[in-house]
């Protein structure tokens, strides 16, 4: 069963610090990972796009990094802002329609002063 | 640009009372639609796409049902609600006809059924 874990559930850091959100994916076949931005009560909104031959792709102060190997994803966070605060879906492709996405739960982030 | 629009934002409404929920796309053509729900602590579970106008395709069995009725329309209904339905709803599109995984999603409506 394909499957999208997505690590800390939530996590609460001070603005300026950098994190980092993991997800960990089952799916096969692969097309490609999705980093979403989601504010509270809003639609996600994509951040990065990674396919199988990518290891690292930036957006502003969001890196995303991929090891297709161990099927494991990261979404880096550098010196963070309180507009960060969101949850983040990290959402894997398989090839085909969009309806073969499988989305993670999310990692609820909270910037704070 | 492209743009989705997706109304009501939010909604009360009664067990056993019919729902609507209506989304609309512009600035693209022939776009794949979607219906996601997202319930609280869960990941967003596809509800109904559409690859074109009238035709449907349903991933999760239960009392909704979805239509397009025009190329960039799309829309989710009940006849019943139940207690099960509250959550929000999200209206999607994507480029036809390679996708890149790509969804663009409207603002959300909320649904809670008392």
């Amino acid at each position: 069963k394909n499957q999208v874990e997505q690590s800390p559930q939530s996590l609460i850091i001070l603005e300026g610090k950098n994190c980092t959100l993991q997800c960990n994916y089952t799916v096969s076949p692969f097309s490609n990972l999705r980093w979403y931005k989601q504010d509270t009560g809003r639609g996600p909104v994509s951040l990065t796009i990674m396919t199988f031959s990518e290891n690292t792709k930036s957006n502003g102060r969001y890196t995303a990094t991929l090891d297709a190997d161990t099927k494991q994803s990261s979404l880096h966070i550098t010196a963070s802002q309180l507009s960060d605060s969101a949850s983040y879906i990290c959402v894997v492709s398989a090839p085909g329609t969009a309806s073969k996405l499988t989305f993670g739960t999310g990692t609820r982030l909270q910037v704070t002063l | 640009s492209q743009t989705i629009h997706q109304w009501p934002a939010t909604l009360v409404q009664p067990v056993g009372s019919p729902l609507s929920l209506e989304c609309t796309v512009e600035g693209t053509s022939n776009p794949n639609l979607y219906w996601y729900r997202q319930a609280a602590g869960r990941g967003l579970q596809l509800l109904f796409y559409s690859v074109g106008i009238g035709q449907i395709s349903s991933e999760v069995p239960q009392n909704l049902s979805a239509s397009r009725p025009q190329d960039r329309q799309f829309i989710l209904s009940s006849k019943k609600l139940l207690l099960s339905d509250s959550g929000f709803y999200l209206c999607a599109w994507s480029v036809q006809p390679k996708n890149t995984g790509e969804l663009f999603f409207g603002e959300g409506s909320r649904l809670t059924v008392l």
